[in-house]
């Protein structure tokens, strides 16, 4: 079955470093992939997404994410974190009906 | 506020009773979701509206479950005969670009 996978439930990554969440996909075919982000008692919010075009995709809030077809990936990357990115990110692929189909979620946690 | 809005936020009723959740888009969206999502897991599709024509509804939706939106601007999903696995947070997007969703904030269910 096509998905993504999230390998992470958790990271923990200090105020200032580099934070990368990380996302795999099994999709036949080019894929659609999309980044989202939850924060507490907050609705989904887009982050980026992946078509076609340049492996590197930027995003809001600082957010850029690279995708890698040889090892079929598509993390998450920011170069330096801050304590109000700590929130749940989604990684997610569009499938041949175009909906979206989820990963089970990385909880970000920033510490000060 | 011109997002994406849902009502009631918190719901919790007795197994068996009937519930209705109702979601206000942005305006100018077509495309208009319902998804489901527990604790620990990404959200889950439930079924797709593209103005008022319900395009596709999960196989895995029972048929306790409905969903309207007539006129294609409001939403409503009821849940018929509630159960206690129906305890989640129903959350409601709406879209123009595909993939891209907005999301409401969602309406907790608990089912006693």
């Amino acid at each position: 079955a096509q998905s993504v996978a999230q390998p992470e439930d958790q990271v923990n990554v200090a105020e200032g470093n580099p934070l990368t969440v990380k996302c795999t996909y099994s999709v036949s075919g080019n894929p659609y992939l999309f980044w989202y982000v939850q924060y507490p008692n907050r609705g989904l919010q887009f982050l980026l997404k992946y078509i076609t075009g340049d492996n590197l995709v930027k995003g809001s809030y600082g957010f850029e994410a690279e995708f890698n077809k040889s090892q079929t990936s598509f993390h998450l990357k920011k170069p330096s974190a801050l304590v109000s990115d700590s929130a749940l990110y989604f990684c997610a692929h569009m499938d041949s009906n175009y909906q979206l189909i989820w990963g089970a979620g990385t909880k970000l946690i920033i510490k000060p | 506020d011109t997002g994406v809005s849902q009502d009631p936020r918190h719901k919790i009723t007795k197994r068996g009773q009937n519930v209705t959740f109702r979601c206000d888009p942005i305006s100018e969206h077509n495309r208009l979701y319902w998804y489901r999502q527990t604790l620990g897991q990404g959200p889950e599709f439930l079924t797709y509206f593209q103005n008022e024509a319900q395009l596709e509804k999960s196989r895995l939706l029972s048929d306790r479950f409905s969903a309207e939106r007539p006129k294609g601007s409001f939403s409503t999903l009821e849940i018929q005969r509630t159960e206690q696995g129906d305890s989640a947070m129903y959350l409601c997007a709406s879209s123009l670009v595909v993939g891209e969703l907005f999301f409401g904030e969602g309406s907790r269910l608990t089912v006693l």
